[in-house]
């Protein structure tokens, strides 16, 4: 069975710093790998989509990484603002397409 | 096209009565999640349909759960006899490998309905 394992739990930053989040997964034969947000109370809003065969993707300040060999991904958030503040959450997709796997998320708190 | 729409968004009720869940998919997707998140956790996977195919099912998931997705569009999660555990969001997800705006795979996701079971 699939375990992702994101890391930290929680992270507390300035305002203005770059952070690195984390997110490892126990079965490499994967399809994709998906990031969210998730703001209190809310659903998931999609960030990035990493096909397998990608090693990374961008999207304005955030660029996520796969290392599908070591069973690895980041997400990297440049100059990072208080209204990032969220619970990021990565998931990974199987081939068939009828389960994604997701980790318990970081909590983010970006201080201004 | 708004998105993937859950209703209701909050429902309390007591324990022993069913609830309904309704979800309409972004129009055309073919791939329908249903997922439950509880506080500090990641989304769990419930089950999952191909057009109007129930494909998977969660092992985790009682006899007491039963979903649907007639047509293949909307779908409705149903608990009965519900129970204090069964308190959680239940989020609903859909995606689509053909062409559109909303295809290549990307998953996405409801705003969720808060159950609570006093």
């Amino acid at each position: 069975k699939q375990e992702v394992t994101q890391i930290p739990a929680a992270l507390s930053v300035p305002e203005g710093e770059n952070l690195v989040l984390n997110c490892s997964f126990t079965d490499s034969a994967i399809y994709n790998l998906q990031w969210f947000r998730q703001d209190p109370g809310k659903g998931l809003t999609s960030l990035l989509l990493i096909q397998s065969s990608q090693r990374e993707q961008t999207s304005g300040r955030l660029n996520a990484s796969l290392d599908k060999s070591s069973g690895r991904s980041t997400l990297y958030i440049a100059a990072s603002q208080p209204g990032d503040s969220a619970t990021y959450l990565c998931a990974v997709g199987r081939y068939n397409f009828n389960k994604f796997y997701f980790g318990s998320g970081t909590k983010l708190n970006v201080k201004p | 096209d708004t998105g993937v729409s859950q209703n209701p968004r909050h429902k309390i009720t007591k324990r022993g009565q069913n609830v309904t869940f309704r979800c309409d998919p972004i129009s055309e997707h073919n791939r329908l999640y249903w997922y439950r998140q509880t506080l500090g956790q990641g989304p769990e996977f419930l089950t999952y349909f191909q057009n109007e195919a129930q494909l998977e099912k969660s092992r985790l998931l009682s006899d007491r759960f039963s979903a649907e997705r007639p047509k293949g569009s909307f779908s409705t999660l149903e608990i009965q006899r519900t129970e204090q555990g069964d308190s959680a969001m239940y989020l609903c997800a859909s995606s689509s490998n053909r062409g559109g705006l909303y295809s290549g795979n990307t998953i996405y996701f409801g705003e969720g309905s808060w159950l609570t079971v006093v």
